[in-house]
């Protein structure tokens, strides 16, 4: 079974400034990995995902994460923080089986 | 685009009733989730289906039944409701594997679409 842990759950920033967001995963099978948002009282929206190809994948809204397999992570960054990018993130693996498993998410808070 | 529709934004039931959160898709697809999302416990899977009549437990089932009657639709039912089943939940939809694979360079999410949610308040 796969597992996904995001190490910090608040990261602030301020506006401009560099956003890393970790994820590490766990995996008997080589996954496919994910990187979502969710705006409040709204549902999840994918920003990116790795499914084999390219290790560093772009996704919407100028972010971007790389599949390190040596680490088991799959960190999410974007060079300049926005105020819209405000959000809950998270991290989700699909392993051998149907199930996407999540982390338990990351509060991002982008100051001005 | 795919579309998953959850049939109720927000709810609020009294503790002992029996509760419907209802799930629809219109893709065609053969796997559909509910998750429940918790403030610092992300979201956890509490059951799947991935054909009609076909359900699996996930990893919180307890408390909690489906029922996939058709393709399309996918309901949770919480048999009794308790407050400690106040929660958000999240229905999601997929494709097949082979469709997933065949049809991910047109599919941004790989096939995975989530609903909007319902938050579910149990009093």
């Amino acid at each position: 079974a796969q597992s996904v842990t995001q190490l910090g759950s608040h990261v602030s920033v301020s506006e401009g400034a560099l956003v890393l967001l970790r994820c590490n995963y766990s995996s008997s099978v080589p996954p496919y990995l994910f990187w979502y948002v969710q705006y409040p009282n709204q549902g999840l929206q994918l920003l990116l995902k790795y499914t084999s190809a390219a290790t560093l994948v772009k996704g919407i809204n100028g972010f971007e994460a790389e599949f390190k397999k040596s680490e088991t992570s799959f960190h999410l960054t974007k060079p300049s923080a926005h105020m819209s990018d405000a959000a809950e993130y998270f991290c989700g693996c699909l392993g051998g089986s149907e199930k996407l498993v999540f982390g338990k998410g990351t509060k991002l808070t982008v100051n001005p | 685009d795919v579309k998953v529709t959850q049939s109720s934004r927000y709810l609020v039931k009294r503790t002992g009733e029996k509760v419907f959160l209802e799930c629809v898709q219109d893709m065609d697809h053969e796997n559909m989730f509910w998750y429940r999302q918790d403030p610092g416990l992300g979201l956890r899977l509490i059951y799947f289906s991935y054909d009609v009549k076909m359900k699996e437990k996930g990893d919180i089932p307890e408390g909690y039944s489906v029922s996939r009657e058709k393709k399309e639709r996918f309901s949770l039912i919480l048999e009794s409701a308790s407050t400690n089943q106040t929660s958000m939940y999240l229905c999601a939809s997929r494709g097949s594997p082979m469709a997933a694979v065949l049809t991910h360079l047109q599919t941004p999410n790989y096939g995975y679409t989530f609903g909007s949610g319902t938050r579910l308040t149990v009093v």
